[in-house]
């Protein structure tokens, strides 16, 4: 079973930032957050992960709260191509395979 | 960066026949990689662990003479649907991980449809 849980859709005015919220209330303390995203009838693409820090990378940052039981992504300016299913998966570095959640359903706006 | 190749993206077959589905790491080596099925509107389900050499270790409920996977070798796993159904129609999806590499790459995903 996924270990997080995220709404199940949110929009997003084109040029503003987009922030996705998930909680991971039971994570543990060797386990990562990643999020991936999943374009429509395409295979999911790796955004960012982080442990404790908050990270930034060319495609979004992640914002993880002090008792990690929660974080949020950010796109900083959204455009039309960032509509997709947003994946926050939480798992360690010896785990196997990623198990997905539903998702949250972003749709950018024009 | 780390790119899985994953062939065919598109394949309608008839009832009774098989499919064969390639998921190839184009610039390393993967000893273990993972195929996943999705449904319209669903969320990935992990189908089956494919490691190089070795049987495939398959998820509960997931029939393995039906999903008969192979990985002979640390560039390409495959996986072939037996005797396909319509209620086999899906997207398929594969995964690999380079070491060193931030989480997993996926492929670009198959969609099988039997008619």
């Amino acid at each position: 079973d996924a270990k997080t849980t995220q709404p199940t859709s949110m929009d997003c005015a084109e040029g503003r930032a987009a922030n996705l919220p998930c909680n991971h209330s039971t994570i543990s303390g060797n386990e990562y957050v990643y999020w991936y995203r999943q374009i429509h009838s395409q295979g999911p693409q790796y955004i960012i992960h982080g442990l404790k820090n908050n990270e930034t990378n060319e495609m979004a940052s992640l914002i993880i709260t002090e008792d990690r039981k929660s974080s949020t992504l950010i796109l900083p300016h959204a455009t039309l191509r960032d509509t997709a299913v947003y994946y926050c998966i939480v798992r360690d570095n010896y785990g196997q395979n990623f198990v997905f959640g539903p998702g949250t359903r972003l749709s950018v706006l024009p | 960066g780390a790119v899985v190749s994953q062939h065919p993206s598109r394949v309608i077959c008839k009832s009774g026949t098989s499919v064969k589905i390639e998921c190839r790491s184009l610039d390393f080596q993967a000893t273990t990689m993972f195929w996943y099925r999705q449904f319209p509107k669903k969320s990935l389900m992990l189908m089956a662990t494919s490691n190089e050499g070795s049987k495939a270790t398959y998820e509960q409920g997931v029939e393995k003479d039906k999903f008969l996977i192979n990985h002979a070798s640390l560039t390409l796993s495959t996986l072939t649907v037996t005797s396909a159904h319509p209620e086999d129609s899906s997207f398929y999806i594969c995964s690999a991980s380079s070491q060193g590499a931030a989480g997993y790459t996926f492929g670009s995903g198959t969609r099988l449809t039997v008619v």
